[in-house]
Formats: structure tokens, C-alpha cells, sequence
């Protein structure tokens, strides 16, 4: 098994341009979610899902959108890159919760200039 | 807000040394609390996870033990070598189900 794979593992964007993290998971968990990590901060959690068709805000949501169409894919888009959002991400996904036992990807660092 | 602190944010020991990374927590009404790794470069690992209604748990060299009262955990490593080098991670989940985390304690492990 793959576990939970994002791409792309690294990106630098201009400010006020917009992309997309991908993030995939083939363990057929219901429970997905994106964090930030930067340095001093620990990780925050930005968005999250409870299961296909269901997203909702996390701590840090402004200037983040997420969708989930299929159990499997849970993108987050960047709608207007911005320096403050350099840092890095990552996707996290578990079989029991948001605080179950997590299963995370590799991270995608991110640097808007 | 739950506020979780992890101290020292560095740590280097000689290989071989018993070790203890310390976690606190203001707010004992916890789900549970879990410690992860984390490689430089690299995601988070789950270690060990803790419910709220257990004392310990244990995997291999790992024993992670969990006070709510006193709103502390310990993550013990029997016999450090230098493989276990890497950042600990606390994160605690509330009743909102969801984690907050540590900023992490940076282990370095000298042969």
C-alpha cells in the first residue's frame, strides 16, 4: 500500500497565484485532513473531512479551499497565494477520527515569493 | 484553548541512555493523546496512541505513559540509539475531537 501520498513535494508560486495540493490515500479511510507546519508553531489544522461529500474548517482556514468527491482524494486550493502561506503541508488521514491514530504524507513545502 | 508545551524543544544524549520526553497539557478533559516522529524532510509517524481512560501504552523500546490530573505524559526510550534521532511530536485530542500539537522535542542520540 501506498498509505497517504501528496504532490508535489515542493512549489514555489508568485504572490496572488493559485495551485492545488493533491492528496490521495488508499487505505479507504473516511477521516481526512490538512495541516500546516511552520517553524515554532507546531502543526495547525487548516481543513478536514469526515467522509466523501463532507469538508469543514480547521484552526488556520482563510485562504484555503477543499472539496472531497471520493474517499480516496482530498485536494486543498490555494485561491490567492500569498507570503504568509509559505510553509509546509501536509495531509493526514485516519480510520477512527480526526484524533484517531494519523496516517501522513510525506509533505509538500510550499514558498510563495 | 488546550495548549500543549513540550520541554526542552532539544535534547542530545549518549547511545544507550534511558530517556524521558516530557509533555504537558493545560486542559485535562481529553479524548486522548498520541506521540508521533517525525524524520527530517519527512511526515509524522504515529508512535503510540493513549486513551483518555488509559494509563500506558507500550510498543517495543517506546513506553508512553499519560496523567491527566496532573495533565502530563512521558514518552520513555529504553536503550536510545542513534536511529532514534529525529523529532517527538505530543498531540493531544479534545472533545472536540480534533489534536493540537506540540511543537516537538529534537532528539539527537551520539554514538
Amino acid at each position: 500500500n501506498a498509505g497517504v501520498t501528496q504532490t508535489p513535494k515542493f512549489q514555489v508560486l508568485k504572490t496572488g497565484q493559485s495551485m492545488t495540493l493533491q492528496c490521495a490515500q488508499d487505505m479507504n479511510h473516511e477521516y481526512m485532513s490538512w495541516y500546516r507546519q511552520d517553524p515554532g508553531m507546531g502543526l495547525r489544522l487548516i481543513h478536514y473531512s469526515v467522509g466523501a461529500g463532507i469538508t469543514d474548517q480547521g484552526e488556520v482556514p482563510n485562504g484555503y479551499n477543499v472539496s472531497r468527491s471520493t474517499t480516496e482524494d482530498f485536494p486543498l486550493r490555494l485561491l490567492s497565494a500569498a507570503p504568509s502561506q509559505t510553509s509546509v503541508y501536509f495531509c493526514a488521514s485516519s480510520y477512527s477520527g480526526l484524533a484517531g491514530e494519523l496516517f501522513f504524507g510525506e509533505g509538500s513545502r510550499l514558498t510563495v515569493l | 484553548k488546550q495548549e500543549v508545551t513540550q520541554i526542552p524543544a532539544a535534547l542530545s544524549v549518549p547511545e544507550g541512555e534511558n530517556l524521558v520526553l516530557n509533555c504537558s497539557f493545560t486542559d485535562s478533559a481529553i479524548y486522548n493523546l498520541q506521540w508521533f516522529r517525525q524524520d527530517p524532510g519527512k511526515g509524522l509517524t504515529s508512535l503510540l496512541l493513549i486513551q483518555s481512560s488509559q494509563r500506558e501504552q507500550t510498543s517495543g523500546r517506546l513506553n508512553a505513559s499519560l496523567d491527566k490530573s496532573s495533565g502530563r505524559s512521558t514518552l520513555y526510550i529504553a536503550a536510545s540509539q542513534p536511529g532514534d534521532s529525529a523529532t517527538y511530536l505530543c498531540a493531544v485530542g479534545g472533545a472536540n475531537s480534533k489534536l493540537t500539537f506540540g511543537k516537538g522535542i529534537t532528539l539527537s542520540v551520539r554514538p
